[in-house]
């Protein structure tokens, strides 16, 4: 089955202990990104990569940092969490950035609480 | 600036029609998403316009005037698992064509 994966789906941890979600695809697509939703706000890109070792910075990528020394894979590390990162953070890929049909195929989320 | 706006909640009957607007502005623009998003989970693709005009697809059309800088979402015969959160993205014609996303609008379907 087609489908983006990311691990864990939900997370509580304390602020400064540094933590990876993962992210994997299985549909051999170019492009990956990360993003966060708020309450009252819109998807949000953190970073995202339009291929392997091609990293690039989105909107809010301030307290990230991402890798992408595969294909498939595209994690996002917090290297010392802070509260304002609570949110919730969608991977997604695509089979490539550039128009004029590139739909993004989003995982199913992963619910991250900094205390 | 950039921007993209869509009404916060709409609530609709069982049955009815419903349309969902967004309007944008960018820097440069290639066409505009739809996505539809169920609470707690990930958003799934609808539709993608590039021209102006109507495209059909089942009970969900969708809409785009380019030189308005307007898109809606039209949902007929409304079922109660569309009650759902409609988020709007334009394609932004910058240095690596990002998307631009709007809040989302919470739809609410009563019986």
């Amino acid at each position: 089955e087609a489908q983006v994966t990311q691990n864990p789906r939900y997370l509580i941890t304390v602020t400064g202990k540094k933590l990876t979600v993962t992210c994997s695809q299985n549909m051999n697509h170019e492009y990956m990104s990360w993003y966060r939703q708020d309450p009252g706000l819109g998807l949000r890109q953190i970073y995202y990569s339009m291929n392997v070792e091609v990293t690039d910075k989105g909107d809010v990528p301030e307290g990230y940092k991402v890798s992408r020394k595969e294909k498939r894979n595209f994690p996002l590390i917090l290297e010392s969490p802070s509260p304002n990162q609570t949110s919730l953070y969608f991977c997604a890929s695509s089979p490539t950035p550039v128009p004029p049909y590139n739909e993004q195929f989003f995982g199913p989320g992963t619910r991250l609480t900094v205390l | 600036g950039q921007n993209i706006d869509q009404p916060t909640e709409m609530t609709a009957t069982e049955g009815a029609i419903v349309q969902i607007n967004c309007t944008y502005q960018t820097s440069g623009f290639n066409g505009l998403f739809w996505y539809q998003q169920h609470a707690g989970e990930a958003p799934t693709f609808l539709s993608y316009n590039v021209l102006d005009g109507l495209e059909e697809k089942g009970r969900f059309s969708s809409f785009l005037s380019r030189s308005k800088g307007y898109s809606y979402l039209l949902l007929k015969e409304l079922q109660m698992k569309d009650s759902a959160s409609y988020l709007c993205a334009a394609d932004r014609m910058d240095s690596n064509y990002q998307l631009i996303w709007g809040a989302g609008t919470k739809l609410i379907i009563k019986p």
